[in-house]
This record gives structure tokens, sequence and C-alpha cells, in this order.
């Protein structure tokens, strides 16, 4: 595997259930990122881990829960969602948030989420 | 007010002509970095190009081409003899590199949306 893979591909949920959405990166990153992508809405920023500790929490719904216990996994945990948390979910990775470096972030092909 | 404005929402070409896709940015910093993101039907963020605000010389990828202006905050993004496979929505970004600033954050345009047809 190569780059920023993202596990399921597709995932249909009932308001009641619990998922997870995972995310790998194989570009030896130490920064990784959740992002939301609505129809017809910019993308959003979710989440940032840097070194495994979480940097940002961009006012992100209790509903979602991240996880990062490593700088290649990042897994975002999903409970009673709302349908309106139907979106695509778009993971990246970075090399580092240090100082006031912006390095280029590369994303993952997103979970498809469709919540009923 | 939005950071980065991608006025154009769908543009249509045929084939082999050219399209220029326009972004225009607003920072109060004076280092920062703009990119452009190619996203096809598939969903994936593909990485086109960074450039970092201290160059502004243009820059040719192939039939690709990027043309960054300070003067006017802008930040264009040519494709030359378009191909159906560009077909995708493309998206440009900025990211504000001085302290106080939200670091690796990423802020993007809406997206403009490109079909090409046969």
């Amino acid at each position: 595997e190569t780059g920023v893979t993202q596990t399921p591909r597709h995932l249909v949920m009932g308001m009641t259930n619990k998922k997870s959405l995972k995310c790998e990166q194989h570009l030896g990153h130490n920064a990784m990122y959740w992002y939301k992508q609505s129809a017809k809405k910019p993308l959003e920023l979710m989440f940032v881990y840097n070194f495994k500790e979480q940097t940002e929490n961009n006012s992100v719904p209790s509903r979602f829960s991240p996880e990062c216990p490593n700088s290649s996994h990042l897994f975002l945990h999903l409970h009673t969602l709302q349908p309106e948390d139907s979106a695509l979910y778009l993971c990246a990775s970075s090399q580092t948030l240090a100082g006031s470096s912006t390095d280029t972030q590369y994303f993952g092909p997103g979970t498809r989420l469709t919540v009923l | 007010a939005q950071k980065v404005t991608q006025a154009q929402t769908e543009i249509s070409v045929v084939e082999k002509e050219d399209v220029t896709l326009d972004c225009v940015y607003e920072t109060r910093d004076t280092t920062y970095y703009l990119f452009w993101y190619k996203q096809p039907p598939s969903g994936e963020l593909v990485f086109l190009i960074r450039r970092n605000s201290f160059d502004e010389q243009n820059e040719i990828s192939g039939r690709y081409s990027w043309n960054f202006q300070k003067s006017t905050s802008s930040f264009n993004f040519t494709i030359t003899a378009s191909q159906v496979v560009d077909s995708a929505v493309y998206f440009c970004a900025l990211s504000e590199a001085e302290r106080g600033s939200t670091l690796g954050r990423l802020y993007f345009g809406r997206g403009t949306q490109l079909t090409v047809w046969p």
C-alpha cells in the first residue's frame, strides 16, 4: 500500500449504530487530519493530530470521536449520527506541523457515509 | 470573509480547448502557501502544486500551468489542450504560515467543476 488509505470506502449506517472509519498513511508523516465534505459546502476541517496529539478540534459534535494511536493510523468513531452527517469523510497527512512549516497535505480516497 | 474564492462554480469545454480556473485569496500574512488539488469522481483529492508567497515565478508542468500574481492576490490554473480525463472538481487552497495563524490549516475554496466533452 502506498500513500493514504481509508476503509471502508462506503458505509451506510442507522442513527443508532456505532461504526468506525480508519485511515492509514504510508508516507512517514507525523500529522494527520479528518475533513468532512458535504454536498455544495466547502471542505470542513474536523480534527488535527500532530505526533499523536490532538492539536485542533474544530467545534465538532461529540458524536464524532477521533483516535490516533500512532502517527500512521487515525480513526473516527461514529455513534448516534444524524442524517445531516452524511458526507464524504476525507483523511489527510502531512510531514509535520512543527514551527512555521505548512507541509503539503496528501489525501486518502475518502469514506462515503450515508446515515439513514 | 472567505479566504479563498473560486468564482467559477462550473466550466464546460470541448476537448483540446484551453481552460483557466480562477483563484483569488485573502490573507494578512506575508508568508503563506497556495495549493491546487484535483478531485476526480472517485473522491480522492490529488495534490497538483504548492507555491510559497515569495516565489512568483509561473510554473509549467506538461499541460498544466499556474500564474501567481501577488498584486491581484490570484493564483490561476490553466489546462492547455484539455482532455476528457481532466474532468474533475479543482480546489484552490491557502495555508498561512505566521505566528498566530492556525498552522497547517488549509483554507479551501468551494471548487470549480470542470467538464471536458469529447
